[in-house]
């Protein structure tokens, strides 16, 4: 039973697209998060969500909205798709958001703007 | 702001020791951490280290973590092919009470036979 899944595994799509990836954890934890890994490996977290609540939110640009339907599952829509968006997106779910809890990682989604 | 470094590359002959190192920034991280990445795969914790300690061992991993430097290092005993991955330093940063982890710019370690 896989604890944190995304889909798609892979995306390939147009610039100025939108596209939406989606991700479920089975652990019962109540945070979430998003991070988004470059081609030269940096990975930078994007948003975290703590019981369906937006708790972390850096900088990114507007154009990528996450959702939170429930606990377990945290979307990510991307809007006007652009170059500079390829990269893989990882999903990652913890009990909770205290730092002594273990993020567990899904294993990604490899996004490619063409 | 936050930053942490870490050496791009280690390569190392199976059965020897590895160490990676790693600088960060935030003084008031209360949590360092070691995540391992696989090829194609998301990223898995290996061991965290509370801030208030220098030292923590896990089986074939020891952590160290001097304050003062702001300096943290992974090493790993008998190293095996298995143990070929990108391995991410990352802190906690900004002291919001939330997990706000920031990551190190990842080290590849290859364990030749």
């Amino acid at each position: 039973d896989t604890a944190v899944s995304q889909t798609p595994k892979y995306l390939v799509t147009q610039m100025g697209n939108d596209k939406s990836i989606k991700c479920e954890q089975n652990l019962g934890h109540d945070t979430m998060y998003w991070y988004k890994q470059d081609s030269k490996k940096f990975l930078k977290i994007m948003f975290s969500y703590n019981n369906k609540e937006l708790i972390i939110n850096e900088t990114v640009p507007n154009r990528f909205s996450p959702k939170s339907p429930d606990k377990a599952h945290l979307n990510l829509h991307i809007n006007s798709l652009e170059l500079g968006d390829s990269a893989v997106y990882f999903c990652a779910s913890s009990q909770d958001h205290r730092g002594s809890y273990e993020q567990y990682f899904g294993p990604g989604t490899r996004l490619t703007v063409t | 702001g936050e930053d942490v470094e870490q050496s791009l590359f280690l390569s190392v002959r199976e059965g020897d020791s590895s160490v990676i190192n790693c600088t960060y920034t935030d003084s008031s991280s209360t949590y360092l951490y070691w995540y391992k990445q696989e090829p194609g795969a998301g990223l898995q914790l290996l061991t965290y280290i509370f801030s208030n300690m220098d030292m923590k061992q896990d089986q074939r991993l020891t952590v160290l973590l001097n304050k003062k430097d702001k300096h943290l290092s992974l090493r790993i005993a008998d190293t095996q092919t298995g143990d070929s991955a990108i391995y991410f330093c990352a802190e906690n940063g900004e002291n919001t009470g939330f997990q706000k982890l920031v990551f190190g710019t990842g080290t590849r370690l290859l364990v030749s036979p």
